[in-house]
């Protein structure tokens, strides 16, 4: 059964530039989390979707969104980039409809310049 | 928003040690996740605890749900160099919401 994989592994913006992360989980789950980990506020919730419907949402400004498609696939979006925004972008999987045993793909390093 | 203290920071032991860590929180969790990461790749799930009092193995590790629901340990039996990484301890509440600890260092000197 192939992991959670999120393309593109590696990205370099600018600074007021736009991005798309996309996160395709475990074949049969249906929720979809975004995490953002940096070294100074490690791992902080972004959102989660299920169905394609944002279930849960952490405490990020608007520029952060995400959508979910109907085969469970999901993209993430951060408009107007901040040098600030440079981190490790993590999405986790998982099946059922609670959240349990997230399973995590290799993660996309963003750098914002 | 609630938070998950995870102790130590780091830690650089000696193969062959044992190892334990921990999370502490002052809330209420229902289920418990222990997870590690490798540098540049994302977190495994190593242990998932669901009820309080739990106590579940897998190979060297060990860990257990709090009776109080509020925390939760993580050990490491006789440990070797492939377990250096960062160890994340995760609560997730009756919200449905996942919060992550910290994270412990592990260092091991052959």
């Amino acid at each position: 059964k192939a992991g959670v994989t999120q393309t593109p592994r590696y990205l370099i913006k600018t600074r007021g530039q736009q991005v798309t992360l996309s996160c395709s989980p475990i074949s049969g789950h249906r929720s979809v989390s975004w995490y953002q980990q940096t070294p100074g506020q490690g791992l902080q919730f972004l959102f989660e979707y299920f169905s394609e419907t944002q279930r849960n949402k952490g405490n990020f400004p608007g520029r952060f969104s995400g959508r979910q498609f109907s085969n469970s696939r999901s993209e993430m979006n951060v408009s107007t980039l901040e040098l600030g925004d440079s981190a490790l972008y993590l999405c986790a999987s998982s099946s059922g409809t609670a959240i349990h045993e997230q399973y995590f793909g290799p993660g996309t390093r963003l750098t914002v310049t | 928003g609630q938070q998950l203290n995870q102790s130590p920071q780091s830690m650089f032991i000696q193969e062959g040690e044992d190892v334990s860590m921990n999370c502490t929180s002052s809330s209420i969790f229902n289920t418990w996740l222990w997870y590690k990461q490798d540098p540049g790749e994302g977190p495994v799930l190593l242990i998932a605890l669901y009820k309080a009092g739990e106590l579940t193995s897998n190979g060297r590790l060990t860990a257990q749900f709090g009776i109080t629901r509020k925390d939760s340990f993580l050990n490491i039996s006789a440990s070797i160099p492939s377990d250096v990484g960062i160890y994340f301890c995760a609560g997730i509440n009756a919200g449905n919401m996942l919060t992550f600890g910290g994270g412990t260092r592990l260092m091991v000197k052959p």
